[in-house]
């Protein structure tokens, strides 16, 4: 079975600028899920899909960060324009069953992001 | 809110020597705990869970016990391997509408040989 997939792997910007990044979960998994990893830190969820549905984005900066997940399948998340404490590890992973109790999220293998 | 505290790295050992990760957690209601590894250049894995008091997630040799009387989730290993060294996540999922999963900030752990 392939994994999540994501991309580009690495990429490096100047602050201000915009940048996207692409997750494909894997296969039959409805729930899509953002995280952010900064340096020395765990992950953070920015936005949670169900679906194409927003299922949580309390924690995504709306004034610079975008994300949508058309036909419920993979996924883009948006960044414009870029700050210098954007510079951070971005995790995609997905689930089959975001209800289920110890449900386990796999993960791909992140985009690191470099804001200069 | 929910939160995770884990031990700061970064914890260097010696091959075979007995390994202590400890994590504390603060949630609401009855939480699920998880520990996830990531090694070198590679995304996050689920190493293993547990999702009620007293419960004991095991996998590779790891082990850790869900006690709930002191809100913790400890991981354990026996004998480490040059193989284990990798940064290990603590994390739990409380429920509610999504279920999202809190992380610690995790730990480096280095096995020389």
């Amino acid at each position: 079975e392939a994994g999540v997939a994501q991309s580009p792997r690495y990429k490096i910007i100047e602050k201000r600028q915009s940048v996207a990044f692409w997750c494909n979960p894997i296969s039959g998994h409805a729930t899509l899920y953002w995280y952010q990893q900064i340096l020395g830190q765990g992950p953070k969820l920015l936005i949670q899909f169900q679906n194409n549905g927003v299922v949580d984005d309390s924690q995504l900066p709306k004034d610079r960060f975008s994300a949508e997940r058309l036909k419920g399948v993979d996924s883009t998340l948006k960044i414009q324009p870029a700050k210098l404490e954007d510079s951070a590890v971005y995790l995609c992973a997905s689930s089959l069953d975001p209800t289920g109790v110890g449900v386990e999220q796999y993960f791909g293998p992140g985009t690191r992001l470099t804001v200069t | 809110g929910n939160s995770v505290t884990q031990m700061e790295g970064p914890v260097t050992l010696s091959e075979e020597a007995f390994l202590t990760i400890n994590c504390t957690y603060t949630a609401t209601g009855y939480p699920s705990l998880f520990w996830y590894v990531q090694y070198p250049g590679e995304g996050l894995q689920l190493l293993l869970k547990a999702t009620k008091a007293d419960d004991k997630g095991s996998n590779k040799g790891f082990e850790a016990t869900y006690r709930k009387e002191t809100t913790s989730f400890h991981l354990e290993k026996g004998s480490v391997q040059v193989s284990d060294s990798a940064v290990y996540f603590c994390a739990l999922s409380s429920g509610g509408s999504n279920y999202k999963l809190t992380f610690g900030k995790g730990t480096l752990l280095t096995v020389n040989p």
